[in-house]
């Protein structure tokens, strides 16, 4: 079974709109974190914000915030205020303790172009 | 602080040739991981090393790949013979120091392109 599933291929936002991108899991582990990270055309992987099992409140990081539905096992990413710079793929991904240190099992992406 | 630097940047090669990407973790780490990402697709897994230790190579496929960090520091991944579906992006990465969650820093990444 995949770790994480991301349903959405591509998405398109208006600039200065907000945007969600989507992002269930599945993992047996009680404890793990989840993750997302943006690939721009050039190629490398920009980590963007994290969300650990136990934590309560969602994680927000400035234009970015996750939507953390535990009990429905999914960890979508908001962007508020899209700009043209984030056309970019996104990446969800998945830390799970019992794996061991730090291996991260990501999904398949969503491309999101920002249109002006 | 965190820093990997990746060689080469892209490589094209013809199949049943050899191939190396060398990974340099700048800042000095112990654990390191070599990831291939398919077009299209998320990074995957190949290799975890704690210093010169695998410690988990169950993705890495044995008879073709290879890898090695001898001593703790550079890792270098090896292919041969490659084959058409081992074009890809090969991607080091390193736990961010201070950083309790697990989040990786990933290098540039090697792009190969078997034809």
């Amino acid at each position: 079974a995949q770790k994480i599933t991301q349903t959405q291929p591509g998405m398109f936002v208006q600039e200065k709109e907000a945007v969600t991108l989507d992002c269930t899991y599945d993992t047996s582990d009680q404890s793990y974190g989840l993750f997302w990270y943006k690939q721009p055309s050039s190629g490398e992987m920009i980590f963007l914000i994290y969300q650990g099992s136990y934590d309560e409140q969602n994680a927000t990081e400035g234009r970015y915030s996750l939507n953390f539905q535990k009990a429905r096992k999914s960890a979508n990413l908001v962007i508020s205020a899209s700009q043209l710079g984030d056309s970019a793929m996104y990446f969800c991904a998945m830390r799970e303790k019992q794996t061991g240190a730090n291996n991260l099992f990501f999904g398949t992406g969503t491309r999101l172009t920002v249109i002006p | 602080e965190a820093g990997v630097v990746q060689s080469p940047r892209y490589k094209i090669i013809e199949k049943k040739q050899p191939v190396a990407f060398w990974c340099n973790p700048i800042s000095g780490h112990n654990t390191l991981y070599w990831y291939r990402q398919n077009l299209g697709q998320g990074p995957e897994l190949l290799i975890r090393y704690e210093n010169e230790e695998a410690v988990d190579d169950s993705q890495l496929p044995k008879d073709r790949f290879s890898a090695e960090r001898l001593k703790g520091v550079d890792s270098t991944l090896k292919i041969q013979p490659a084959e058409l579906g081992d074009s890809a992006v090969y991607l080091c990465a390193v736990p961010v120091r201070g950083a309790n969650t697990g989040e990786l820093f990933f290098g540039e990444g090697s792009r190969l392109t078997v034809l």
